[in-house]
């Protein structure tokens, strides 16, 4: 079956405490991207990855962390998490990279920082 | 930077009603333009895309979406609501060159029995 898988789906950790939110797809696509979700802001692109070793910053990337050392996966890293990070994050994937693809999300990850 | 924007944070209808979610870009040039519906402790699913092969759109679940290059809009509507049909809706849209995606702050559909 087609996925994007992200682990842990729950997470409720303490500030400065550096944490790691997984992402992995299995649809050989190259785009890959994080986001976070706020209520009244909608969705809001952390960082995103044209490929393998290829990241970029998206709209809010101040306190995260990515890397793509594989095609299938795309980390998200909070070194020193704090209470503004406190939100449900989303992974997503599509092939090809720019164009009208839209993308496959994952189920979210609700993350709490005390 | 490309703007998303969903008037209005909550739309009530009753069931059978027509559905009708607002949704307004920003850019010039028009961009790819999507739809995505989250149900509840679930990730987004694709209800429509626009690719430029026709202004109107269909998508699953009986939605459709009109392109309007004029009114840089790209509501969407269905013609009879449906109890199932409840849950957040966003709009997104990609510049055409560009590498990001922008979403809007989404609609909450609540259905009327």
């Amino acid at each position: 079956e087609a996925q994007v898988t992200q682990n842990p789906r729950y997470l409720i950790t303490v500030t400065g405490k550096k944490l790691t939110v997984t992402c992995s797809q299995n649809m050989n696509h190259e785009y890959m991207s994080w986001y976070r979700q706020d209520p009244g802001l909608g969705l809001r692109q952390i960082y995103y990855s044209m490929n393998v070793e290829v990241t970029d910053k998206g709209d809010v990337p101040e306190g995260y962390k990515v890397s793509r050392k594989e095609k299938r996966n795309f980390p998200l890293i909070l070194e020193s998490p704090s209470p503004n990070q406190t939100s449900l994050y989303f992974c997503a994937s599509s092939p090809r990279g720019p164009g009208n693809q839209p993308q496959h999300f994952g189920d979210g990850t609700r993350l709490s920082i005390l | 930077a490309q703007s998303v924007t969903q008037l209005g944070s909550h739309v009530s209808v009753s069931e059978g009603a027509l559905v009708l979610l607002r949704c307004n870009y920003s850019s010039s040039v028009p961009p790819y333009l999507f739809w995505y519906v989250q149900y509840p402790n679930q990730g987004l699913q694709l209800l429509l895309k626009y690719t430029s092969a026709a202004t109107l759109v269909k998508g699953i679940n009986g939605f459709e979406a009109e392109f309007k290059k004029s009114e840089t809009s790209f509501h969407l509507t269905k013609p009879s609501a449906h109890m199932s049909d409840a849950a957040e809706y966003f709009c997104a849209v990609k510049d055409r060159g560009g590498n990001q995606f922008y979403f809007g702050t989404g609609t909450s559909l609540t259905v009327i029995p």
